[in-house]
């Protein structure tokens, strides 16, 4: 009972051009999404999160989007940097139930940034 | 400013034996969750737990698999009679507090112990 899913397992992006990641859930107790960035041999880390009462949450060259009529979240990286080439997860949560400890993850996207 | 700590990083065992891992808060944190990850998949919660009580185990398998985080020492996440479908890699987190919103509630997640059953 995959909630969160991603799609593309893989990404290849020019230095410098837009990356855009996609995710989609099914869970429409889901409020808080998250994105997760992750090195090899290093554990996820917390990149930016939006809640359902917004539709774009901005963090310096990352944005992201949400569509909940859709069910549908994106994550755009502009521009994109070398530093940029990770594994990227997409996380959810509800608030609504006494477990909004429970992260749901995706499967991960791998950007990789060309010089 | 020590992170989440995980170790071993790697262990391998043959099927049957028991495997342990080993996770050890950021410090200030007294909440810990495991989850795991198989090939291709995405992390899947597993366990929930503050010093010395489970709070929430549902993502657990009913059998073999066993969680503990006593009152000293570190989150100990144990594996009886390993069979080759164990084979993953299992991540630690740490909060200071239940949830995961930013910033205050953020899951700090440790480097991972790949498991590998022969």
């Amino acid at each position: 009972d995959q909630q969160v899913k991603q799609n593309s397992p893989s990404l290849s992006v020019q230095e410098g051009r837009i990356s855009i990641l996609n995710c989609d859930y099914t869970n429409s107790m889901f409020d808080y999404f998250l994105w997760y960035k992750k090195y090899p041999a290093e554990g996820p880390t917390f990149l930016i999160s939006i809640s359902s009462i917004k539709d774009k949450n901005e963090d310096g060259r990352f944005t992201v989007f949400l569509n909940k009529s859709a069910k549908h979240l994106s994550l755009h990286i502009v521009p994109s940097q070398p530093g940029d080439s990770a594994v990227y997860f997409c996380a959810a949560s509800s608030s609504q139930r006494s477990n909004d400890y429970k992260l749901s993850f995706g499967a991960g996207t791998t950007v990789t940034v060309r010089a | 400013n020590a992170g989440v700590m995980q170790n071993p990083r790697h262990l391998v065992r043959r099927r049957g034996q028991e495997a342990r891992l080993r996770c050890s808060p950021m410090k200030g944190h007294s909440h810990v969750y495991w989850y795991r990850q198989l090939p291709e998949e995405g992390l899947k919660f597993m366990v929930y737990l503050q010093k010395e009580n489970i709070i929430d185990e549902s993502g657990m398998p009913k059998e073999r698999f066993s969680a503990e985080f006593p009152k000293e020492g570190p989150s100990i996440l144990r594996i009886q009679q390993v069979v080759r479908g164990d084979s993953a890699a299992y991540f630690c987190a740490s909060s200071p507090s239940g949830g995961v919103f930013y910033p205050n509630n953020e899951q700090f997640f440790g480097p991972g112990t790949r498991l590998t059953v022969l």
